[in-house]
């Protein structure tokens, strides 16, 4: 089985501060991880994953995210919050010598005060 | 990545009736899923559809009420069937990256039932 959890509804940040918006998984095996974003009133948009090799992602607009085996983590960071920035943010997993459909996380809202 | 349309953008329809989302991708794929998602809420998968076979729906959905059609590689319908209030939600389609793993979705269909 394979569940993924975004522990926080929502995260507040100041602009130009660094942001991180979190997400744990559990899968049998391996994991596929991903984060999505999803802004008002659009479709959700692919910003990064982890499939295998450097632990460390670089995705879309200047987001991040780090793999961490031990912790189940894959947290995503950036290191200068933008107003632009706030959205619905979508952490998903899959095993990848299981299901071929991820779990989604329940979402975690980010707000970038100016 | 692939570009996907849906149709229509967002409908408001009495309770009783029917109604069909379109969903056209601008490339072949293999897989195409339908998601249900509340506004500012996490994504429910209804059904995987491949095509040339039936789609299968997940626990809580029935083809009676949610008949997909894929009759080619680049495009599905699914339709709401008999429609009720509790019916109203933003519908989604998306594909998978075939070397990639990630998802690609459509911009919504926003659904309200009276």
């Amino acid at each position: 089985a394979q569940s993924v959890a975004q522990p926080e509804d929502q995260v507040n940040v100041a602009e130009g501060n660094p942001l991180t918006v979190k997400c744990t998984y559990s899968v049998s095996g391996n994991p596929y991880l991903f984060w999505y974003v999803q802004y008002p009133n659009r479709g959700l948009q692919f910003l990064l994953k982890y499939i295998t090799g450097d632990n460390l992602v670089k995705g879309s607009y200047g987001f991040e995210a780090e793999f961490n085996k031990s912790q189940t983590s894959f947290h995503l960071k950036k290191p200068s919050a933008l107003v632009s920035d706030s959205a619905l943010y979508f952490c998903a997993v899959r095993d990848m010598g299981g299901s071929y459909i991820p779990t989604f996380g329940r979402g975690t809202s980010l707000i970038v005060h100016p | 990545s692939a570009v996907i349309s849906q149709k229509p953008s967002r409908d408001i329809c009495q309770r009783g009736t029917s109604l069909t989302i379109q969903c056209q991708v601008d490339s072949q794929v293999t897989m195409m899923f339908w998601y249900r998602q509340q506004p500012g809420q996490s994504l429910t998968l209804i059904a995987t559809a491949n095509q040339g076979s039936e789609a299968t729906y997940e626990s809580g959905f029935v083809i009676d009420k949610f008949p997909i059609s894929r009759p080619n590689l680049t495009f599905s319908t699914l339709t709401v069937s008999n429609m009720s209030p509790e019916d109203s939600s933003i519908y989604l389609c998306s594909v998978e990256e075939a070397s990639g793993y990630e998802q690609y979705f459509g911009p919504g269909t926003r659904l309200t039932v009276t």
